[in-house]
């Protein structure tokens, strides 16, 4: 167990909708990450936060948005759902002032559009 | 990752060494790391190694970077079937935190 908690496990939605998937970090760690992983396009990066300000963006599409709250869980949305949206999004989280900046992954949230 | 490459599939033997390559193209990545990612889990840091190192140990697991030839390796030894899983590697370019993995080895550990 990391200590990062995704919600929901699993998602299964349609076409057009909009979805929010959720992240708490470990305790104490102030860097949030999205990822996405796909089976074509493999584990990529959206974005990160840090102490509730966005740090870096990836990949991340412009129907997609996220955001890290005071109490430093962060939320991903997704909109107007494609079925190439389906996939694997991981949060993962990492402690301020580390040298090596290992990221904490937690167990992701299976989304599925049909 | 399109910066990062993996080959897809790895089978070994019980006992037997396993060795995971990866290239990668940005000569100023500063940390390499190695992650695991078993069926239905999340990734888990493995070991990692800074780029001013050629070599890493750590228990059963060997890393070796050769910064010239922008490759880098994983060395599993007395590869056992716990071990089976998906293998990422990932580089962490001189600004900022963000990650670049590749796209993942599958490694499948035969008894």
């Amino acid at each position: 167990d990391s200590g990062v908690t995704q919600t929901p496990k699993h998602l299964i939605t349609a076409t057009g909708q909009r979805v929010t998937l959720r992240c708490s970090p470990r305790s104490g760690d102030l860097s949030v990450y999205w990822y996405q992983q796909s089976l074509d396009q493999g584990l990529q990066f959206l974005i990160q936060y840090y102490n509730g300000e966005e740090r870096a963006k990836g990949n991340i599409l412009e129907r997609f948005s996220a955001q890290q709250f005071p109490d430093l869980h962060s939320e991903l949305n997704l909109s107007s759902l494609e079925l190439g949206d389906s996939a694997l999004y991981f949060c993962a989280s990492s402690a301020p002032g580390t040298g090596i900046n290992e990221q904490f992954f937690g167990p992701g949230t299976r989304l599925t559009v049909l | 990752g399109e910066d990062v490459e993996q080959s897809l599939f790895l089978s070994v033997r019980e006992g037997d060494s396993s060795v995971i390559n990866c290239t990668y193209t940005d000569s100023s990545s500063t940390y390499l790391y190695w992650y695991k990612q078993e069926p239905g889990a999340g990734l888990q840091l493995l070991t990692y190694i800074f780029s001013n190192m050629d070599m890493k140990q750590d228990q059963r697991l060997t890393v070796l970077l050769n910064k010239k030839d922008k490759h880098l390796s994983l060395r599993i030894a007395d590869t056992q079937t716990g071990d089976s899983a998906i293998y990422f590697c990932a580089e962490r370019k001189a600004a900022g935190n963000k990650l670049t993995f590749g796209g993942g080895t599958r490694v499948l550990v035969k008894p």
